[in-house]
């Protein structure tokens, strides 16, 4: 079992609100990424964080921002919700940018 | 960006029987990665290959990294009902995107 921890476990919003995923790492894990796996499908890159900076980014719109913090703590956040949103994220964390990935429980997002 | 295919997409056999997936990308890889994921989990780590020609091996599960490191694959001798679950192949871009394939689900009867 990994370290990785994230919060909540399971959330339902509606299309439209705002959402806060929490994530924290692995100790001694400075980086950490999200993910957003449908379901059938494997996880999609959404970004990266380093040292409290974002690392690196994939194909998803500007509503998805995050932070990480001193503690090497993140947050995913999404704007303006739509029920195309509705997935596992899931937060990884890793010793440096081009390691293994160790991936928490992953939050059920479901967006009606 | 960097893309990877994965086959089979499913793999149904019965316990004790061998099972292989097979990740294909058309550019040379830097490394590739395996990860498991169970039904109603999340990945898990396996292994990572860098070398090309690589093969490591732990317990029954042999992971290979082909010559022009442009494919891999994982094989499992003998499965047993505790291989259940998606297995994936990923792969790091030059912005440290990890681009994960479709994944194999493997099943195993009894």
């Amino acid at each position: 079992e990994t370290g990785v921890t994230q919060s909540p476990t399971h959330l339902i919003k509606t299309r439209g609100q705002q959402v806060t995923l929490r994530c924290s790492s692995q100790s001694g894990h400075n980086t950490v990424s999200w993910y957003q796996q449908a379901l059938g499908q494997g996880p999609q890159f959404i970004f990266q964080y380093y040292r409290e900076e974002e690392n690196g980014r994939g194909n998803f719109p500007p509503r998805f921002s995050g932070l990480q913090f001193p503690n090497y703590s993140s947050e995913l956040n999404v704007n303006a919700l739509e029920l195309d949103d509705s997935a596992l994220y899931l937060c990884a964390s890793s010793l440096a940018v081009n390691r293994e990935a160790f991936f928490g429980q992953g939050t059920r997002l479901t967006v009606v | 960006g960097q893309q990877v295919m994965q086959i089979p997409q499913y793999q149904h056999v019965q316990e004790g029987e061998d099972f292989t997936t097979y990740c294909n990308s058309s550019t040379t890889l830097s490394n590739i990665q395996w990860y498991k994921q169970r039904p109603g989990g999340h990945p898990v780590f396996l292994i990572q290959l860098v070398k090309s020609g690589e093969v490591k091996k732990q317990k029954r599960l042999t992971f290979q990294f082909g010559e022009a490191k442009k494919n891999s694959s994982l094989h499992i001798t003998a499965t047993q009902t505790t291989d259940v679950g998606t297995y994936f192949c990923a792969v790091q871009g030059s912005n440290y995107k990890l681009t994960f394939g479709k994944g194999t689900l493997l099943t195993v009867n009894p």
